[in-house]
Parts: structure tokens; sequence; C-alpha cells
């Protein structure tokens, strides 16, 4: 079945410094890829999506390139800020289970 | 615009209670999910529906949970009788579109059950 792997939390981090978050899926077909973002008490938010081989989603900052031969979707930022604390969740959608597939999620902190 | 609304926020409740968790969908979307978020497990997904039908209930943990949506404005998620096991977050989505194209899924804040 289908899967999403990612690196283990937290991640701690300086403010200012580069955010790698490693992301690694198992799929039937050609899935689509998101990263979602969930702040302190509340539900999660998309942040990116990438629907084909090579395309790269980016928001705010973050971006992710979609990677098949690797089947990767690492998150990455140049620049975090304290803000950028949160849960991160890498996922993947196919139109076989019509229906996301979560990774674990990877805590980030960011301090000053 | 309102996003998807949940009530109670936080419920607590004793072992053996039936808990009733609500949700209101964003107004004319037409799918609805329900999570579970826990520190052991992550986030599960629970049940499903799609124009009000359910179509993935392999989620659901065991026959003390039952999900439903009698229209398109509301569902309900109950767990009879709970258990200390249950305590989580519990999350609603809802999304707008096919049901096998992607349809990004609004979150709802969740509501967090304890069961003692």
């Amino acid at each position: 079945g289908d899967s999403v792997t990612q690196m283990e939390g937290p991640v701690t981090l300086s403010e200012e410094a580069f955010l790698t978050i490693n992301c690694t899926y198992t799929a039937t077909g050609y899935p689509s890829l998101f990263w979602y973002v969930q702040y302190p008490g509340e539900g999660l938010q998309l942040l990116l999506k990438a629907t084909k081989a090579d395309d790269k989603g980016s928001n705010k900052g973050f971006e992710a390139t979609y990677r098949k031969e690797t089947t990767s979707f690492h998150l990455e930022k140049g620049s975090v800020q304290v803000s950028d604390s949160a849960v991160y969740f890498c996922a993947l959608f196919t139109g076989t289970a019509s229906k996301l597939t979560f990774g674990t999620g990877t805590r980030l902190q960011v301090t000053l | 615009d309102a996003g998807v609304i949940q009530s109670p926020r936080h419920e607590v409740t004793e072992m053996g209670q039936e808990v009733t968790l609500r949700c209101k969908p964003i107004s004319g979307h037409n799918s609805l999910f329900w999570y579970r978020q826990t520190m052991m497990r992550g986030l599960e997904l629970l049940i499903y529906f799609n124009n009000n039908v359910p179509i993935d209930d392999s989620g659901m943990p065991e026959d003390r949970f039952s999900a439903k949506m009698p229209n398109a404005s509301f569902s309900t998620l109950k767990i009879q009788p709970s258990e200390p096991r249950d305590s989580a977050v519990y999350f609603c989505a809802s999304g707008l579109g096919d049901l096998n194209l992607y349809n990004e899924q609004f979150f709802g804040p969740g509501t967090r059950l304890t069961v003692l």
C-alpha cells in the first residue's frame, strides 16, 4: 500500500538556519505530493504541493521538488524564523485510494 | 468566511460514557474526513464521506466508533462506550471536488478528548 516516511523529529534550529526535512514515499501509480503544516493548537493546513515529477512546490519561502527517481519530496527553507515552529507533515494522494496518506510528522523548533 | 467548525473544542469524560463530536464543514464542500491524532500513532484517517455517503471506514478502530453525515452541513463521530485509549485530538476536514482527484483538505481546529 501507499506510505510516507519522514525523518524523525524534533528538529531544533537557530533562527536564520537552513532547514531540510526529508520525506520519501512508496505508492502505486503516480501520486501527487504535499506538505502540510500544523501550528500549535491548530489543525493542519496545506503548505505546498507538486503534482508530477520534477515539479517544485513553493510557499512562504519553503520549497520541495518532486523527485521520482529517488521517490522523495524533501522540504527546504533557506532561513527559518521562530514563527516557522510547527509540525510538518508530508503526504501523498493517488486516485486509486482517493485519500491522503500522511507521514508521522516532524516537529520543528526554531530558537532565537 | 467560516472555516471548518468543530465542537466541543475540549471534552473530558469518564470511561464508559458516550462521546459525540460534531463537525460543520465549509459550505459547498462535498467531502468530509475524520482524523485522529495521538503521539503514539500520529495522524490516522478514520472515515471519509463524499456527497454525504461513507466511502471508506476502514480506519475506524472498532465497533465502538460510528460516524454519520445526515446532510451536507453536519457530521458526527460517536464513541460508545469510551475508553482511556480513545484520548486523542480528533480533526474534521472538508474538501470540494471529485472523489478520484486530489482536493485540498481544510482542517478544523480539532477536539481534544480526554477519557479518564
